[in-house]
């Protein structure tokens, strides 16, 4: 079945160190999506992707980095984590009927 | 930029009772979404809209886009407590603007 995937689910990590979340998506769309939400908040675009070696930042500044070198291969990247990206990260694609999103990765940096 | 403004921000309701969120812009949107996020869990799309006046409906979820295209509401009928979650609206061509969201929360 076409589905997204997010890996890891759960993050915890120290201040300082470099961090890759994966997102990972089955149904050949070419637009995928990076969010940012705090628990209970909005959804903040941060990275999006219309498609190979395609990636434009969001609306919300972000200190992570996007790469698109396969279809299917969003993963985002911070060289430095902060106590500040603690945040859930969702990643999504762009279908026929909207978003799909992945399950998300709930990033807590001590 | 383009915003949308969603009331209320939290909602409680008894079970069975009946629960509406809007969604309000100050500018003509060229359509509105609605998601629905469980506690704990990532957001689902339920529905779009385009069409001014548009009205569907998903069982007891009733979904409204107004004539001028500016606001959008869902009502839930009869709530039950498999219905609590964050319920978003969103708009945009393929690059969403989420509103704040609604939180409902039911009490059995």
């Amino acid at each position: 079945e076409a589905d997204i995937y997010q890996t890891p689910r759960y993050l915890v990590i120290g201040t300082g160190k470099k961090i890759t979340l994966e997102c990972s998506q089955t149904m050949g769309h070419d637009k995928m999506y990076w969010y940012q939400q705090d628990p209970g908040m909005e959804l903040h675009l941060i990275h999006y992707s219309y498609g190979v070696n395609s990636t434009e930042k969001g609306d919300l500044s972000s200190e992570s980095t996007v790469s698109r070198i396969r279809t299917e291969h969003f993963p985002l990247t911070l060289e430095s984590a902060r106590p500040s990206h603690t945040s859930q990260y969702l990643c999504a694609t762009w279908g026929s009927y909207g978003y799909t999103f992945g399950s998300g990765t709930r990033l807590t940096v001590v | 930029g383009q915003q949308v403004m969603q009331i209320p921000q939290y909602q409680h309701v008894q079970e069975g009772e009946d629960f509406t969120t809007y969604c309000n812009s100050s500018t003509t949107l060229s359509n509105i979404q609605w998601y629905k996020q469980r506690p704990g869990g990532h957001p689902v799309f339920l529905i779009q809209l385009v069409k001014s006046g548009e009205v569907k409906k998903q069982k007891r979820l009733t979904f409204q886009f107004g004539e001028a295209k500016k606001n959008s509401s869902l009502h839930i009928t009869a709530t039950q407590t498999t219905d609590v979650g964050t319920y978003f609206c969103a708009f945009g061509s393929e690059k969403l603007v989420f509103g704040k969201g609604t939180k409902l929360t039911v009490n059995p």
